[in-house]
């Protein structure tokens, strides 16, 4: 299966400071979610990204698909942006919404 | 919609107990998906189902975990007997499988706890 490598591992920040996660796929995929788990183990779901560039308020998101990564922008980040943030993918003939998860960025956002 | 709705949101047993864990996936959709979350293996996959039917379940990791989907707007994951190591926060999915974007949302997990 593929494997989805997610940098940097963690992360501290001032708030209002900006921040880019990388999410890098070893094989090409057919759909692509961003999330962010927040303190209380919710994922909530931020991009459907399988190609492209798509935008929610301070959040965007980029995948370039023939190079095998998503980036996810955060700008102007707040105390509740803190929490992990999950890429997962998921690839074969079928786009069954399977998907297989990085290790995830722990995002921790200073007042 | 409601969303993705699991219960219980946490749950305690003791060794050797059986555990039923439940979720109903959100209307419309034909594709249920079970995961686990661990420290040290993160979110994996345990099974998914397309259409009620059991499609791969590679990611069970034993014969006392099974899961059935009797119907459209229901699954259960039991674990017989439990283990300490089974400890976890078990998620449920679901997608429109088929559909162009095929989006996974998920529910608020369950937290197991085996004692």
């Amino acid at each position: 299966g593929i494997q989805v490598e997610q940098s940097p591992p963690d992360l501290i920040l001032q708030e209002g400071a900006n921040s880019t996660l990388r999410c890098n796929f070893s094989d090409s995929v057919n759909n692509l979610q961003w999330f962010h788990q927040n303190p209380w183990g919710q994922l909530i779901n931020l991009f459907y990204i399988p190609s492209g560039t798509k935008q929610n308020g301070r959040l965007s998101a980029t995948t370039v698909a023939t190079e095998r990564y998503s980036l996810l922008y955060i700008s102007s980040s707040q105390t509740t942006d803190s929490g992990v943030y999950f890429c997962a993918g998921g690839h074969g003939s079928s786009n069954t919404g399977k998907l297989i998860f990085g290790q995830g960025t722990t995002l921790q956002v200073k007042p | 919609d409601a969303g993705v709705i699991q219960s219980p949101r946490h749950e305690v047993t003791e060794m050797g107990q059986e555990v039923t864990l439940r979720c109903k996936p959100i209307s419309g959709h034909n594709s249920l998906f079970w995961y686990r979350q661990t420290m040290m293996r993160g979110l994996e996959l345990l099974i998914y189902f397309n259409n009620n039917v059991p499609i791969d379940d590679s990611g069970m990791p034993e014969d006392r975990f099974s899961a059935k989907m009797p119907n459209a707007s229901f699954s259960t994951l039991k674990i017989q007997p439990s283990e300490p190591r089974d400890s976890a926060v078990y998620f449920c999915a679901s997608t429109p499988y088929g559909a162009r974007d095929t989006e996974a949302f998920f529910g608020q997990g369950t937290r197991l706890t085996v004692v």
